[in-house]
Order: C-alpha cells, then sequence, then structure tokens
C-alpha cells in the first residue's frame, strides 16, 4: 500500500513570495490533514478535509494560506504572500473515517520551507 | 479547551536502560490517546493507540503505554532502550468520533551509547 506522498521535501523562499505544498493521500482514506510544525513543536493543525468539504479550518491563516482539495483526493496548500514566521515543515496526513477506522494518522515525509 | 502536555523536552538515556516519556493530557471524556515517533527529516509513525478496553497497550518496536483515568495520564515506556529508538516522541489526543488530532510539543530522545 502506498503511503501518503507530499512534495517538494524542501523549499526555500524569500519573504513576500509564494509557494505551493502537494499531497496525496493514501487511497480510500476519506480525511486529509494539514498540519505546520515549527522546529522545537509539536504539529498544530492547519486544515482538516473530509472528502473535498472543509471540517475545520479555524487555525489557518486566511489572509496568506489556502488549500484545496479537489475531488475529494489529491491536495494542495498555498501560502502567499510568505512570511518568515511560516518557515517549518507542512505535514500531511490522512485517514479512514467510519467503519473499518483504526482511528490513524498516516503522515507523509513532509514539505521543509525555508523562508529567507 | 482540550490540551496535551509533555512535560520533559529533552531525555538522555543510556543504551539498554529504561524509559518512560510522560504525557498528560486535559479533556472532559476519555479520548483516543496515541503515541507516534518522528525520526530526523521522516514523518510521523505511530508506535501505538489506546480507545478502550485494556489499559496496558502494546506497541511496535517493543513501546508499551499505560492509560491512567485518574491521573489523565498516558505514559510510553520501554524496557531497555537501543540506539535506533533516538528520535521525538509526540503524544496525541483525539476526541472519540470526531477525528481531531492534537499534539503534544514532543520530547527529544538522545540514547548514549
Amino acid at each position: 500500500e502506498a503511503g501518503v506522498a507530499q512534495s517538494p521535501r524542501y523549499k526555500i523562499i524569500e519573504k513576500r513570495q509564494s509557494v505551493a505544498f502537494w499531497c496525496n493521500p493514501i487511497s480510500g482514506h476519506a480525511t486529509l490533514y494539514w498540519y505546520q510544525q515549527i522546529l522545537g513543536q509539536g504539529p498544530k493543525l492547519l486544515i482538516q478535509f473530509q472528502n473535498n468539504g472543509v471540517v475545520d479550518d479555524s487555525q489557518l491563516p486566511k489572509d496568506r494560506f489556502s488549500a484545496e482539495r479537489l475531488k475529494g483526493v489529491d491536495s494542495t496548500l498555498k501560502i502567499q504572500p510568505a512570511k518568515l514566521e511560516d518557515s517549518a515543515v507542512y505535514l500531511c496526513a490522512s485517514s479512514q473515517v467510519g467503519d473499518g477506522s483504526t482511528g490513524e494518522l498516516f503522515f507523509g515525509e513532509g514539505s521543509r520551507l525555508t523562508v529567507l | 479547551a482540550q490540551s496535551v502536555t509533555q512535560p520533559d523536552i529533552h531525555i538522555t538515556v543510556s543504551e539498554g536502560a529504561s524509559l518512560e516519556l510522560r504525557c498528560n493530557y486535559s479533556y472532559g471524556a476519555t479520548p483516543y490517546l496515541f503515541w507516534y515517533v518522528q525520526s530526523p527529516g521522516q514523518g510521523l509513525q505511530l508506535l501505538l493507540k489506546y480507545f478502550s478496553g485494556d489499559t496496558l497497550v502494546q506497541g511496535i518496536k517493543g513501546f508499551e503505554a499505560e492509560f491512567k483515568r485518574s491521573q489523565s495520564s498516558f505514559n510510553l515506556r520501554k524496557p531497555s532502550v537501543h540506539w535506533s529508538d533516538a528520535a521525538e516522541y509526540f503524544c496525541a489526543v483525539s476526541p472519540s468520533g470526531t477525528y481531531k488530532y492534537i499534539f503534544g510539543t514532543g520530547t527529544r530522545l538522545k540514547v548514549l551509547a
């Protein structure tokens, strides 16, 4: 079974530039999450999708961050314009829901963003 | 508000020694409880989870955790640490049925040869 795929693994940009991260979840997983992990901290939820609908985006800085999950599969997280404090690892995770769900989150390897 | 506390930021143990990583949570009901491990440059991998039933749960790589309702704790243990266990460990909680996960700030484990 293929895992959660993310790209790019690393990205360096200057402040005020834009960046986009892509995530392909495990096949059949209805729920997809984007987490931000700043160095030395635990993952913080940015947005949670179920299929192609947003379940929770309360901690997403909507003035600069946007995310979409077209057709309920792949997802893209965009930052525009980037700030220095956006330097972090962006983790994508997916999980099953309902019958058969183990409640486990499956994570990708993350996309490390450095904003100069 | 729900929260997860991992009081130890760094822990150093010698190879072969026992290990206990602490986790306390704040939530009205018993949530689902998880421990994840993150090796450098990698995503998070599930070590073990507790949903209900037996309060001592076994996980991968020889880890176990004990849920103590009276203390709102879910501490992770390993009887004998291996050098390959050096990583960062995260405790997470999820209110049952919500599919929402809250992570602690992590404990970085260093293993001395």
